[in-house]
């Protein structure tokens, strides 16, 4: 079946540095793609979204790209600090009647050190 | 308080007992939707509600599985005859449902870890 992937699953990047977190959807319907952060313990946590009719979006610290040809999606975080370290996952929605239902990729563990 | 809210937190079953997980959604969300997450995995969907249609249930792994939102707030997720395989976490979100109106964001519960013995 179709699904969201993501390339890395982990990332080790030092305090300050960027970090680019990367993902492979592979249902062309999709139009829809949401970036989550999730931290030990806790629930998934909304980061940024984007639809297909946009290739960028930027929030605080935080800019998602959508490369509709080659079907990926990337999360870039600007000046990683400690408190970034968690899972992202990315999502998507295929639309249609069920346009609230997400698929979610398996998750990428960014660990940043001090 | 203005998040989702689920309970137990930690529920300890033994295997062929049925379990209710509860959530409560974001006051005036219409959407609520359910998801499994077995460790270092990632999200897997069960069921979505909108309003008053008819639930999404495609993701349901078995017939022992069903869920109800009464009123359009409170959801229960029940689990009959319980087995090894169905420890995970469940998450519980919510979302304002309606497409334009931040249908997609959805605001995610601390979720209810189950162990089956």
């Amino acid at each position: 079946g179709e699904s969201v992937g993501l390339h890395l699953p982990t990332l080790s990047v030092q305090e300050g540095d960027n970090s680019i977190i990367n993902c492979a959807y592979s249902n062309s319907a999709s139009d829809y793609f949401i970036w989550y952060k999730q931290e030990s313990g806790k629930g998934p946590q909304f980061i940024i979204d984007i639809r297909s009719n946009m290739d960028k979006r930027q929030g605080q610290r935080v800019t998602v790209l959508l490369n509709k040809t080659v079907k990926h999606l990337s999360l870039q975080i600007a000046a990683t600090q400690p408190g970034d370290s968690a899972v992202y996952f990315c999502a998507e929605n295929a639309g249609g009647t069920s346009y609230g239902k997400l698929t979610f990729g398996q998750g990428t563990i960014l660990t940043v050190h001090p | 308080g203005a998040g989702v809210s689920q309970s137990p937190s930690n529920k300890v079953t033994e295997k062929g007992k049925d379990v209710e997980l509860r959530c409560d959604p974001i006051s005036g969300h219409t959407a609520l939707y359910w998801y499994r997450q077995s460790l270092g995995q990632g999200l897997e969907f069960l069921i979505y509600f909108q309003g008053n249609s008819a639930p999404d249930k495609s993701g349901l792994p078995s017939d022992r599985f069903s869920a109800e939102r009464t009123g359009g707030s409170v959801s229960t997720l029940t689990i009959q005859r319980t087995q090894q395989e169905d420890s995970a976490v469940y998450l519980c979100a919510s979302s304002a449902g309606a497409v334009g109106q931040g249908a997609y964001e959805q605001y995610f519960g601390p979720g209810t870890r189950l162990t089956v013995t």
